[in-house]
């Protein structure tokens, strides 16, 4: 079965500008969440869609938004780029959410300038 | 606020020997816990998991304990191999109200010594 994949891998962009991610989940897995990773604020909850709806939503400016489609892949966009948001992006995907096991994609490492 | 805190963000030890890794909780809430390790340039990878209800796990190499009354858990690997150098990360979420919102610590490399 193939894994959760994450494209682009690399990404540099200029500050202003923003920036769409995507990801695939893992086939029959419906809830795709994302994460931030970076030194100095560790890995942080973004948001999670299940069902093309957002389910939660963690502590993020508006500039960071999501969706998700009807075959669960998702996406992320950032606007406005700023330099703190260079980061480890990474999704994880799951069958349903809640104490099912989320499984995660390579990520994507954002490089603002 | 550091809800889940892995206070070692290293540790060494020789292969074949027991590796302990801790970690710590402020949310009380926090009902299912989980254990990743990451390489580097990689995904976080599932290793394994523990709900609230249940103080041990066991999985091959890998225990997990959970102390409710201390808000503490740990992972066992026992025998440690070279090819468990990562960093590992300790996970928390409140399966009723947030779903699969995890809360991770702030990672242990671990090194095992050939």
């Amino acid at each position: 079965k193939a894994g959760v994949t994450q494209t682009p891998r690399y990404l540099i962009k200029t500050r202003g500008q923003q920036v769409t991610l995507s990801c695939s989940p893992i086939s029959g897995h419906r809830s795709v969440s994302w994460y931030q990773q970076t030194p100095g604020q560790g890995l942080q909850f973004l948001f999670e869609y299940f069902s093309e709806t957002q389910r939660n939503k963690g502590n993020f400016p508006g500039r960071f938004s999501g969706r998700q489609f009807s075959n669960s892949r998702s996406e992320m966009n950032v606007s406005t780029l700023e330099l703190g948001d260079s980061a480890l992006y990474l999704c994880a995907s799951s069958r349903s959410g809640s104490t099912d096991t989320q499984y995660f994609g390579p990520g994507t490492r954002l490089t603002v300038l | 606020d550091q809800q889940v805190k892995q206070n070692s963000p290293s540790l060494s030890v020789q292969e074949g020997r027991i590796s302990i890794l801790n970690c710590d909780y402020t949310n009380s809430m926090f009902d299912y816990f989980l254990w990743y390790k990451k390489y580097p340039a990689e995904g976080p990878t599932f290793l394994i998991s523990i709900s609230s209800i249940k103080d041990k796990n066991e999985d091959g190499r890998f225990t997990v304990f959970l102390n409710k009354s201390a808000k503490h858990l740990s992972l066992h690997i026992v025998p440690s191999q070279p090819g468990d150098s990562a960093v590992y990360f300790c996970a928390a979420s409140e399966v009723e109200t947030s779903g699969s919102r995890l809360t991770f610590g702030e990672g242990t490399q671990l090194t095992v010594n050939p």
